[in-house]
């Protein structure tokens, strides 16, 4: 069963920390995502990356980065997280144009 | 400015009945939507989807519909079952060869015995 596996499910940290959240896929794909899923908002894009140390700013990248050093990892990394990057956050991974995202179980993050 | 709309939050249907979901779009160059569903605590995952060459498309109690001319697309479930209670995200392809899903806010469904 292909799987895209975020490392945590909920996370606390404290305003002003550096903040990394890893996604991991085992399907080979070449195409990654990160966005964040908001009440009302739904899912915004904030970084993608179609290749290996290949990255495309989204929607929504500000006081966001993001790493590719291997194909199966996507990295996303809060410099400096604020209250207002609070949000659940969602890793995909897709083959091809048309074959859908596959989606990671999402990291809650709280930032207090 | 949201290119994809779904402008009911929620919708409650009696089990049985058949659920509809809207998405409205803004940008002509969409070539290829998509619906996921969402449970709590867990990914979206891909339900049903439709090229903008077609008009329908069916698989078992979900059938999508596109009305191009009006930009507008629906999903409906028949018949609606308790388990169908999720968050429905209708999503879209810009024409052009990326893969970047853009995303509707979401429809909440609960079907209710």
């Amino acid at each position: 069963d292909v799987k895209v596996t975020q490392s945590s499910r909920y996370l606390v940290k404290r305003t002003g920390e550096k903040v990394f959240l890893e996604c991991v896929q085992d399907m080979d794909h070449e195409n990654m995502f990160w966005y964040r899923q908001d009440p009302g908002l739904g899912l915004r894009l904030i970084y993608f990356s179609y290749d290996v140390k290949m990255k495309e700013k989204g929607d929504i990248p500000e006081g966001y980065s993001v790493s590719r050093e291997k194909k199966e990892r996507f990295s996303l990394i809060l410099e400096s997280a604020s209250t207002n990057q609070t949000s659940m956050y969602l890793c995909a991974s897709s083959l091809n144009r048309v074959g859908g995202y596959t989606f990671g179980s999402g990291t809650r993050l709280t930032v207090v | 400015d949201q290119q994809v709309k779904q402008n009911s939050p929620s919708l409650s249907v009696q089990e049985g009945r058949i659920s509809i979901l809207n998405c409205d779009y803004t940008n002509s160059m969409f070539d290829y939507f998509l619906w996921y569903k969402k449970y709590p605590a867990e990914g979206p995952t891909f339900l049903i989807s439709i090229s903008s060459i077609k008009d329908k498309n069916e698989d078992g109690r979900f059938t999508v519909f596109l009305n191009k001319s009006a930009k507008h697309l629906s999903l409906h479930i028949v018949p609606s079952q308790p388990g169908d209670s999720a968050v429905y995200f209708c999503a879209a392809l810009l024409s052009g060869g990326y893969n970047k899903l853009i995303f509707g806010a979401g429809t909440r469904l609960a079907v209710h015995p």
